[in-house]
Formats: structure tokens, sequence, C-alpha cells
């Protein structure tokens, strides 16, 4: 079947510290590879995406790189700051289809 | 713009009562998703619509869910006979025509609390 592994959290990290946020997945397709995030109070939104092996993703600063050989979507910053706190999903979809796989959420903490 | 739009934003009812809850898409758009959020399984996919095509409801968890979408607007998720294990945020999310994988405009959810 189709499933996201993510890093387990929470993650707590001091302001421009560099951020890894690990993603594995495994998929009966071929999937499109996905990172959401969800501030406080705050509704899910898309952060970034890739469709293909070797595109990279990127958005605010956060880069993905869609790793086929290693079935892998690591989230990465290299300078993170406070307002960055919040909770990040990985997530798939397979062949096109429109239904989303997630991961279970990292919850990231950014200390002034 | 407005954005995706849900109602109510807090459900509280008693086990075995229905509930309807309500989702206004952005505008224009045509594609429309339901998902939830629990504790204890995370985000799940519930159920798609697009245009007018038979909708994709194989993420509906049991016959006690449906959803509809009338005039390729408004949606509503009905669950019925509510269970403790309903309990969760019902999230709608909406995309403009042609986007491809996955919702990228999410409402705020509403909060369902089964007693």
């Amino acid at each position: 079947g189709n499933s996201v592994t993510q890093m387990e959290g929470p993650v707590t990290l001091s302001e421009e510290a560099f951020l890894t946020i690990n993603c594995t997945y495994t998929a009966t397709g071929y999937p499109s590879l996905f990172w959401y995030v969800q501030y406080p109070g705050e509704g899910l939104q898309l952060l970034l995406k890739a469709t293909k092996a070797d595109d990279k993703g990127s958005n605010k600063g956060f880069e993905a790189t869609y790793r086929k050989e290693t079935t892998s979507f690591h989230l990465e910053k290299g300078s993170v700051q406070v307002s960055d706190s919040a909770v990040y999903f990985c997530a798939l979809s397979v062949d096109g289809a429109q239904k989303l796989v997630f991961g279970q959420g990292t919850r990231l903490t950014i200390n002034p | 713009g407005a954005g995706v739009s849900q109602s109510p934003s807090n459900k509280v009812t008693e086990k075995g009562k229905d509930v309807e809850l309500r989702c206004d898409p952005i505008s224009g758009h045509t594609a429309l998703y339901w998902y939830r959020q629990s504790l204890g399984q995370g985000l799940e996919f519930l159920i798609y619509f697009q245009g007018n095509s038979a909708p994709d409801k194989s993420g509906l968890p049991s016959d006690r869910f449906s959803a509809e979408r009338t005039g390729g607007s408004v949606s509503t998720l009905t669950i019925q006979r509510t269970q403790q294990e309903d309990s969760a945020v019902y999230l709608c999310a909406s995309n403009p025509p042609g986007t491809s994988g996955g919702p990228q405009y999410f409402g705020p959810g509403t909060r369902l609390l089964v007693l």
C-alpha cells in the first residue's frame, strides 16, 4: 500500500539553526510528493510539492528534493525563524490521484 | 479574496445524533475535498468532488457518512448516528480548475466532539 513516515517530533531548534525534517514513503504507483504546514490556530496550507524524481520543490526558504532512489522527500531550511513554528506534514498522491496520504506530522518549535 | 469557509466552527453532539457540516469553497473552484484530522488516525481522506463527475467516496469510513455538493459549489458532509470515534476536526479544501495533485486551499475546519 501507500504510506508516509515522518521524523518523529517534537523538534525544537534555536532561531537561525538549520532544519531537516525527514520523510520517507512507500508507494505502489508513481507518487507526487507534498509538504503541508499548519501554523498555530490556522488551517492547513500547501508549502511545496514535487511531481517527479529529482524535482526540487521550494517555498518560503524551505526546500525538498524528490529522491526516488531513497524514496525520500526531506524538508530543509537553512536558517529557521520563530515564525516557522508549526506542524509540518509530508504527503503523497499516486498516479495523479487527488487522494492524499499524509504522514503523522512533525511539530516544530523555534526558540528566539 | 475570501477563502474556504466552514460551519459550524465547533459542534458538540450526543452519541447517536446526526450532524451536518458545511463547506463553502472559493468561488470558481471546481474541486472540493473533505478530510478529517484526529489524534488517533492523523489526516485521512474522506471524499473528493470534481465538477460534475461522480465523486471519489473511497475514503468514507462507513455508510453513516455521506456528502453532497449542490450546484457545483457548497458541500455538506452528513454523519448519521454519530459515534465517539467520529470526534475529529473535519477539513474542507478546494482547488481551481486545472490544478493537479492534491488540495491547495484548506478551510479552518469544523471541530466535532461526540459525547
